[in-house]
């Protein structure tokens, strides 16, 4: 069936560092695809997003890579801040009749001082 | 300011009741969703609506029933049939092509 998941549930990473969070999907139908930050006892909030027919976008000190040919999705935060640790979620959706968005396990970030 | 609000935003069930989480929005958003997340866990869907006086079970649908009169208004029971339900309950809401927007969660637990 279509799930969407993460590779590591957890990463530890030294402020200033630039970090990547993985995430691999498995349909191929997919349109579009999300990630959201979620802090401690807070609802996700959308960070960056990407459409199916680009391989990367980039934010503000965000990237987003899809690689289409194995299912692969990663989020690359530069210059990582203590304000960045939390659970980091990816998830997909298809543009079409149904609505379903499907989230991954979420990978939790902790920034080391 | 538009949003999503959820209430209340702690619940305390006794055993054996039903209790309805509540959940609005004011974005005009068609598409609304209830996840439900246990510590440590992510997020995993329990009912789904794409419009009024519709809605799908997700995957975990057993013990908990919704409705949507309203497109603006989804709530959520948890009835007696829900053997754990103590958990952090999430509700979203998306015009269902673009990201969706988050509610701060209800913290339901069981007395």
């Amino acid at each position: 069936g279509e799930s969407v998941g993460l590779h590591l549930p957890t990463l530890s990473v030294q402020e200033g560092d630039n970090s990547i969070i993985n995430c691999a999907y498995s349909n191929s139908a997919s349109d579009y695809f999300i990630w959201y930050k979620q802090e401690s006892g807070k609802g996700p909030q959308f960070i960056i997003d990407i459409r199916s027919n680009m391989d990367k976008r980039q934010g503000q000190r965000v990237t987003v890579l899809l690689n289409k040919t194995v299912k692969h999705l990663s989020l690359q935060i530069a210059a990582t801040q203590p304000g960045d640790s939390a659970v980091y979620f990816c998830a997909e959706n298809r543009v079409g009749n149904d609505y379903k968005l499907s989230f991954g396990a979420g990978t939790t970030v902790t920034v080391r001082a | 300011d538009g949003g999503i609000t959820q209430s209340p935003k702690y619940l305390f069930r006794k055993e054996g009741q039903n209790v309805t989480l509540s959940c609005e929005q004011n974005l005009n958003h068609d598409a609304m969703y209830w996840y439900r997340q246990d510590p440590g866990q992510g997020l995993r869907l329990i009912y789904y609506s794409q419009i009024v006086n519709d809605f799908q079970k997700g995957d975990i649908a057993e013990g908990y029933s919704v409705s949507r009169e309203k497109k603006e208004s989804f709530p959520l029971t948890v009835t007696s049939a829900q053997k754990n339900p103590t958990a952090f309950y999430l509700c979203a809401s998306t015009t269902g092509t673009t990201r969706a927007f988050f509610g701060q969660g209800t913290r339901l637990t069981v007395v």
